[in-house]
Order: C-alpha cells, then structure tokens, then sequence
C-alpha cells in the first residue's frame, strides 16, 4: 500500500518551460489536493477535486491548471513556468474532508 | 479565507515540559483537524475533533475545541526531542485550509 505518490521529487526549470507533476493515491480517495508550501509558511491551496473528472480552484490558482480524468490520478501542469513558482508542492487526498494523506514533496526550482 | 491560523509561531520548550498552541478559525466547520510537519517531509494526520466535541485525546495528545469561540488548542504532554516539528490546524469547507504552522523546539 503506497498511499500517496509524487512524481518527480525534484525538478529544475527554465522560464517559460512546461511540465506535469503526478499524484497518484490508491486508497480510492474521492477528494484529491494541490498545495504549495514557500520557506516559512504553510500550505496554500492551488485546486483541488473532489471525484472524477472534477476539479476547482483553490487561493493560488493562477499559472496553474489540474486534470483528474482518472480517480487515483490528479495531475498538476505549469505551462510556462516562472521564478515566483519555485515552491515544494504537496499533494493529499482524503476521504470526505477527514484525515488527509500526504505525499512526500516535489522541489521545483525555476530559474 | 476560512484559513486556521495557529498561535504562537514559534514555541522553544525544554524535554518533559508541556506545549501548548492555539488555532483560531473564521467560518462555521464539521471538523478540525491537527497534522505536524517534520523538516522538508509530508503533513502527517495527528487527530480530528468534531464540531459537536469539546476534547479529544490520543495518547500524549490532548484537543479541545470551543466552536462559540471558534478555536482549538492542542496540548502535546511530556515533549520529547522527536516532537520538534511544525504544527498546523487545518478546517473543512469544502476543501482544507491550513493555517501557518507553529513551529515547535523541544530541547533535549
């Protein structure tokens, strides 16, 4: 039983480069987030879902887009990529609104 | 935003002392819940309290939750090195909102 996987754990991008991190949960969780944590703060919601094929938007939306076309995938797209995005970001899912589980992190640097 | 945000930012206790931080929320909630955060590592689930609870306990763990106040505290009893971390509240809406973190030092 994995839990929550994040691919990649880390990654380094230039300006205005694109790419997709993965969350993959297989605990058949409905609810599924994004979050991105900066040095010294906490979690800010970027989109979350809360079943198949949904998605909104969470308090830092912008530059960011998700997919969840299937349940135990919820994808996070950057689609160019600037320096104010560098962040670890952390995806959860949970059942209902209750305990949530986390993965391990993606480090994104973009310079 | 129906954020949590937890009190103190930062707490420094000796081993064996007890560590108290707060949580203040806005908006009514079903349930609260508690997750610490070591060093760069995922949140991990501590406890959840329910709207229609005033306490909780698991093991060194102690919440309270005063919804005509909307706050929580958690009480971690008998701190040893290994709670050095950040602790977050986190309320449900629709999704969960994190506050913060307190960031939590136990000095051995």
């Amino acid at each position: 039983n994995a839990g929550v996987t994040q691919t990649p754990k880390f990654r380094v991008l230039k300006t205005g480069q694109s790419m997709t991190l993965l969350c993959a949960q297989d605990m058949n969780h409905e609810y599924m987030y994004w979050y991105r944590q900066d040095p010294g703060m906490g979690l800010r919601l970027i989109h979350y879902s809360v079943g198949e094929g949904t998605t909104a938007k969470g308090e830092v939306p912008d530059g960011y887009n998700v997919s969840r076309l299937k349940k135990q995938n919820f994808l996070l797209g950057l689609e160019s990529a600037a320096p104010s995005q560098t962040s670890v970001y952390f995806c959860a899912s949970s059942y209902l609104r209750t305990e949530a589980f986390f993965g391990q992190g993606t480090r994104l640097t973009v310079v | 935003s129906q954020q949590g945000e937890e009190d103190p930012q930062a707490l420094s206790i000796q081993e064996g002392e007890n560590a108290t931080m707060n949580c203040s929320y806005k908006t009514s909630i079903n349930n609260l819940q508690w997750y610490r955060q070591n060093s760069g590592r995922g949140l991990v689930h501590l406890i959840l309290i329910r709207s229609n609870e005033r306490e909780k306990h698991s093991g060194r763990l102690r919440v309270t939750l005063d919804t005509s106040k909307k706050s929580s505290s958690l009480l971690i009893t008998a701190s040893r090195a290994a709670d050095t971390a950040s602790y977050f509240c986190a309320t449900d809406d629709l999704n969960l909102f994190f506050g913060t973190g307190t960031r939590l030092t136990v000095i051995p």
